[in-house]
């Protein structure tokens, strides 16, 4: 059973509004990634952070921002939805250090919808 | 280009069926190799992963191999269950940075008919 923890699973908002993608892990994880994924195509990532007040951007362009502001919070919003921000949303976290992948994990992911 | 290639892109096969699954990567300098199960709508879930010595490794009906020097992997699964319908996803990390990068194939979708 995975520990990391994203919610809603599930959202439709009109655009124009407002929306925060919560995302916690209790592995005690330094480092939380967000990734965006369209319907049969690869994992994009977008944010990334390597421990608290440590917030990078990801491969992928996203008028998305983050916050670390807990170690075991990396919330994700979008200030003004649009139709084109709807996708699925990853969120993922890991153990320091490149080689220890085995703490590698994903949460079950958002399905955003903006109509 | 780091690039990491799946195929086939789609496979279906009667429930009790083997298959085989391809991975195909040019990730440079090379850290390790996962195999993930993606359940429609759900997180990737790890299945192996294996590190530039290992050729082979086991988890219950998945086998995934390994071939450093041709760069390919495979995902074979024996007796397919239909449970096992899903994405499969080939994902390489490489050691060129301190983040790990993860680069991610497009998945193979696997459906496996009663």
């Amino acid at each position: 059973e995975a520990d990391i923890y994203q919610t809603p699973r599930y959202l439709v908002i009109g655009t124009g509004k407002k929306i925060t993608l919560e995302c916690s892990q209790t592995m005690g994880h330094d480092k939380m990634y967000w990734y965006q994924q369209d319907p049969g195509m690869e994992l994009h990532l977008i944010h990334y952070s390597y421990g608290v007040n440590s917030t990078e951007k990801g491969d992928l362009s996203s008028e998305s921002t983050v916050s670390r502001i807990r170690t075991e919070h990396f919330p994700l919003t979008l200030e003004s939805a649009r139709p084109s921000h709807t996708s699925q949303y990853l969120c993922a976290s890991s153990e320091q250090g490149v080689v220890r992948f085995n703490g590698y994990t994903f949460g079950s992911g958002t399905r955003l919808t903006v109509v | 280009k780091n690039q990491v290639e799946q195929s086939p892109q789609s496979l279906i096969i009667l429930e009790g069926k083997n298959c085989t699954l391809q991975c195909n990567y040019t990730v440079s300098p090379f850290s390790n190799l996962r195999w993930y199960k993606q359940d429609t709508g759900r997180g990737p879930v790890s299945l192996t992963i294996m590190t530039f010595s290992e050729n082979t490794k086991s988890n219950g009906r998945y086998t995934a191999t390994l071939d450093a020097d041709t760069k390919q992997s495979s995902l074979h699964i024996t007796a397919s269950q239909l449970s096992d319908s899903a994405s499969y996803i080939c994902v390489v990390s490489d050691r060129g940075s301190t983040l790990g990068r993860l680069y991610f194939g497009r998945g193979t979708q696997l459906t496996v008919w009663p």
